[in-house]
């Protein structure tokens, strides 16, 4: 069964320090998307991708996130610099989605503790 | 804009009975709607998905959902509950063509009491 991969799992940190999270899609899926989940406010979408090129990233707080996809087996979410505000688990998912009608897949998530 | 509520932030239900997990939403146009579950540590996974047809989907483990048109509804339902579907559970809307994004409701945890 094909699977979205997020490392690392776990990531503890102090504030201040640069935090990269990547994903690695499931090959041919054209779309990525990065979400945060928190207690407070559940899921929410940070930045998503469609053939590597950012479509929106509304979501995310631009002074201190990045998002890309240097190439199509590989994303990536980076925060510079961190900060306690920012943990959260951050998944990434990926998908067909020639029209929308095709569901999301999601990774197991990097769950992010900021000190 | 598109929405979804999900009203219950919990729904509690004993082993054997019959589930109702309930999903209201708002998009302009035809909607394309989502049910996903997510367990502990984990991702969420896709259940099942409503499109066009049929106004009752099913879905995996079990779960099936009716789309109600004029009350902008897409309940999840199971007809007898088992202690493992104890997860939390989001409905997701977004509107069809172009590159819409999806939009998920705040989930509701659903307990199965043995």
């Amino acid at each position: 069964d094909a699977r979205v991969t997020q490392t690392p799992r776990h990531k503890v940190t102090e504030m201040g320090q640069e935090v990269t999270m990547r994903c690695q899609p499931i090959l041919g899926h054209n779309t990525v998307f990065w979400y945060r989940q928190t207690m407070m406010q559940g899921l929410e979408l940070l930045a998503y991708f469609r053939n590597r090129a950012p479509l929106d990233d509304s979501g995310m707080p631009k002074d201190r996130f990045s998002a890309e996809m240097p190439d199509a087996t590989l994303a990536t979410l980076k925060i510079q610099p961190s900060e306690p505000r920012d943990s959260a688990v951050y998944f990434c998912a990926s998908g067909l989605l020639s029209d929308g009608n095709q569901p999301q897949h999601f990774g197991d998530g990097t769950r992010l503790s900021i000190l | 804009a598109q929405s979804v509520a999900q009203p219950e932030d919990q729904v509690n239900v004993a082993e054997g009975n019959p589930l109702t997990v309930k999903c209201t939403y708002s998009v302009s146009g035809n909607p394309y709607l989502f049910w996903y579950v997510q367990y502990p540590n984990r991702g969420l996974q896709f259940l099942l998905k409503y499109i066009t047809g049929d106004n009752l989907v099913k879905g995996s483990y079990g779960f099936e959902a009716e789309f109600n048109k004029s009350q902008t509804s897409f309940h999840l339902k199971k007809p007898s509950a088992l202690v493992s579907d104890s997860a939390l559970y989001f409905c997701a809307v977004r509107a069809p063509g172009g590159y819409q994004k999806v939009t998920f409701g705040i989930g509701t945890k659903l307990q199965v009491i043995p």
